[in-house]
């Protein structure tokens, strides 16, 4: 059972590109959601989906688009990557009760 | 709209003591609330929830957690702490008038046992 996967681990893109941050999970969870970690400010989040096809804006939504084709997979697209963006993303899943966390990916934006 | 306060950015304690970290939180419903654990360069790890029941809660690695409506605080305990648990620990809440059941976090709070 691989829980929440999120690829790639590391990323570094210049001012401008864009990008698609990847993450599944394999334990039929509805609910599915990115946040972005920045220190001293917590887990933020960026938008949520409740199920397939279901989406919705969190917290900091501004540069980010997301998709939920599958119950599975719920990538996250950056399109404009800009400085701002530099942090660390995690994904998360979860049915009814306590969120399961991917490991994460450090995006780095010069 | 739910919020979270953790009030202290770290916690200094020395091995053996007890470890509390606190947190207060605001909800327009019922609160479901949730303690979590972060080590350097991981996700974020579940320790122990509280929806509805006992005020105490008891999770993993031996911390527990009490939940008080009266002062909106979900405090995580330890009795005794130990040096391995150093980390970042988050509360976060969940309002249950919130459809959509939003996960809100708090800042974290940075722990730190010493030898």
């Amino acid at each position: 059972n691989a829980g929440v996967t999120q690829t790639p681990k590391f990323q570094v893109l210049k001012t401008g590109q864009s990008m698609t941050l990847q993450c599944a999970q394999d334990m039929n969870h509805e609910y599915m959601s990115w946040y972005r970690q920045d220190p001293g400010m917590g887990l933020r989040l960026i938008h949520y989906s409740v199920g397939a096809g279901i989406t919705d804006q969190g917290e900091v939504p501004n540069g980010y688009n997301v998709s939920r084709s599958t119950t599975e997979d719920f990538p996250l697209r950056l399109l404009s990557a800009a400085p701002s963006q530099t942090s660390v993303y995690f994904c998360a899943s979860r049915r009814d009760g306590e969120a399961f966390f991917g490991q994460g990916t450090r995006l780095t934006v010069v | 709209a739910q919020s979270v306060a953790q009030p202290e950015d770290q916690v200094n304690v020395a091995e053996g003591n007890p470890l509390t970290v606190k947190c207060t939180y605001s909800v327009s419903g019922n609160p479901y609330l949730f303690w979590y654990v972060q080590y350097p360069n991981r996700g974020l790890q579940f320790l122990l929830k509280y929806i509805t029941g006992d005020n105490l809660v008891k999770g993993s690695y031996g911390f527990e957690a009490e939940f008080n409506k009266s002062q909106t605080s979900f405090h995580l305990k330890k009795p005794s702490a130990l040096v391995s648990d150093s980390a970042l620990y988050f509360c976060a809440v969940r309002d249950s008038t919130d459809s959509w059941g939003k996960l809100q976090f708090g800042a974290g709070t940075q722990v730190v046992v010493t030898p």
